[in-house]
């Protein structure tokens, strides 16, 4: 079954830059979506299509999917992005949506 | 503006079975996919299972097939999931979810929790 990879967490200081990868074989071929989940809550769609974004959530989340890994990008982060970021694909060789492990990002 | 209402979770004992629902509203419901996805505490994100707008199609998570079934009444606006031989390792809060035109997940209900436990 295919696997996504995510690294256990990040931390990054107010107004820099958060990176967050997605590993998966040739996931550059897949279309990548991300999830922000603050606690308590349930997710919600940042990023959509590997680098769309919904209505509503600001332009300092971006994505980008090449080769073996998927990047979301926060740029200028605050403290209100601190939350567990999930990367998914629909893996169509199974016919199973496959989250990511999750990554927590820790603003500084 | 689009709803998801889950509900129907509780307190359930090894080897009982749990019917959850979810009532849509705000948008088209016979016109899109739905998911089940649920979440343990403290742990991340699992697919659980998936239908088609029509119904026709359906998906399972090898941990629940066999002992799960998902299904819709778009004349109710409505998804469930039957859980039958429910274990320990199925507590979780369950998501109902809009699937998306490039199969993203959007959006999310606020969750109904499921315990399993005697």
């Amino acid at each position: 079954s295919y696997v996504l990879t995510q690294p256990p967490s990040v931390s990054v200081a107010p107004g820099q830059t958060a990176r967050i990868t997605c590993g998966g074989n040739n996931i550059g071929s897949k279309s990548v979506h991300w999830y922000q989940q603050k606690p308590g809550q349930a997710p919600v769609l940042v990023v959509y299509d590997d680098s769309d974004r919904p209505s509503g959530i600001p332009e300092r989340f971006s994505g980008s999917n090449s080769g073996n890994t998927a990047t979301l990008t926060i740029s200028r982060v605050e403290a209100g992005d601190e939350a567990d970021y999930y990367c998914q694909v629909w893996d169509s060789s199974s016919d199973r949506v496959v989250f990511g492990g999750g990554t927590k990002l820790t603003v500084l | 503006e689009v709803q998801l209402v889950e509900s129907g979770g509780g307190l359930v004992q090894p080897g009982g079975s749990l019917r959850l629902s979810c009532a849509a509203s705000g948008f088209t419901f016979s016109s899109y996919e739905m998911n089940w996805v649920r979440q343990a505490p403290g742990k991340g994100l699992e697919w659980v299972s998936y239908i088609s707008s029509s119904g026709s199609t359906i998906y399972y998570a090898d941990s629940v097939k066999g002992r799960f079934t998902i299904s819709r009444d778009n004349a109710k606006n409505s998804l469930y999931l039957q859980m039958n031989s429910l274990r320990a390792e199925d507590t979780a809060v369950y998501y109902c979810a809009r699937g998306g035109d490039w199969n993203e997940v959007d959006p999310w209900g606020q969750g109904t929790l499921v315990t399993v436990s005697s």
